[in-house]
């Protein structure tokens, strides 16, 4: 099954630095979307990139996609505390969709 | 809009009881789905539910059962619960195919003993 796996497993940061975690796949696709997990909390959907498009932004996300190297990333800008969570890439996988084991973010005040 | 609503939060229970984790979804959506949620293994799907009236099997279904009772709501059964169950469980919920953005719930925390 197509499964995107993200890559740095975890990543710290001080406030008002960018983060930024990237996604690798295994076959072709035609989106990908990325989720937020704060913790104890459900997952909550950010962005969905078609295969058509190559970016993708929403406020202080920037979400891109390389279909030729299989990969996504995904930027947030000028990180807040509040962004602490853990950051999922979701790719199709037949009817069903596969998330990644996840990018743990720890933002630092 | 309360979104996608899980009950319990919390349970524990012994090896070999059973219970019944509820899920119900308020935005008319068609599709519904069961995940687990383990350390470092990302989400994992038990069962999904394309529509009313049907449910298939995901990467991990032994030991559960599902129930789609109307559009809203899913439900998902362990019968004989085992230590290996002890998981964080999270129902979803997608306007139709999967690969549009899903909707969570805040999960199930269960502990088997």
């Amino acid at each position: 099954s197509q499964q995107g796996e993200e890559d740095p497993q975890a990543l710290s940061i001080q406030e008002g630095e960018n983060a930024t975690m990237n996604c690798s796949y295994k076959t072709s696709i035609n989106n990908l979307q990325w989720y937020r997990q704060n913790s104890g909390r459900g997952l909550v959907h950010l962005i969905l990139i078609r295969s058509n498009e190559r970016e993708k932004h929403s406020g202080r996300l920037r979400v891109t996609l390389d279909t030729s190297k299989k990969s996504s990333s995904l930027l947030i800008t000028a990180s807040r505390a509040a962004d602490t969570a853990s950051y999922f890439c979701a790719t199709p996988g037949g009817f069903k969709t596969i998330f990644g084991a996840g990018t743990r973010l720890f933002v630092k005040a | 809009n309360a979104g996608v609503t899980q009950t319990p939060k919390f349970q524990v229970l012994k090896t070999g009881q059973s219970m019944t984790l509820q899920c119900a979804q308020d935005m008319n959506h068609n599709s519904m789905y069961w995940y687990r949620q383990d350390p470092g293994m990302g989400l994992r799907l038990i069962y999904y539910s394309a529509s009313e009236g049907t449910t298939d099997k995901g990467e991990v279904p032994n030991g559960y059962n599902v129930s789609r009772l109307n559009k809203r709501e899913f439900s998902l059964r362990l019968e004989s619960a085992a230590p290996s169950q002890t998981s964080v469980y999270f129902c979803a919920s997608s306007e139709n195919r999967s690969n549009q953005p899903q909707h969570f719930g805040d999960g199930t925390r269960l502990s088997i003993l």
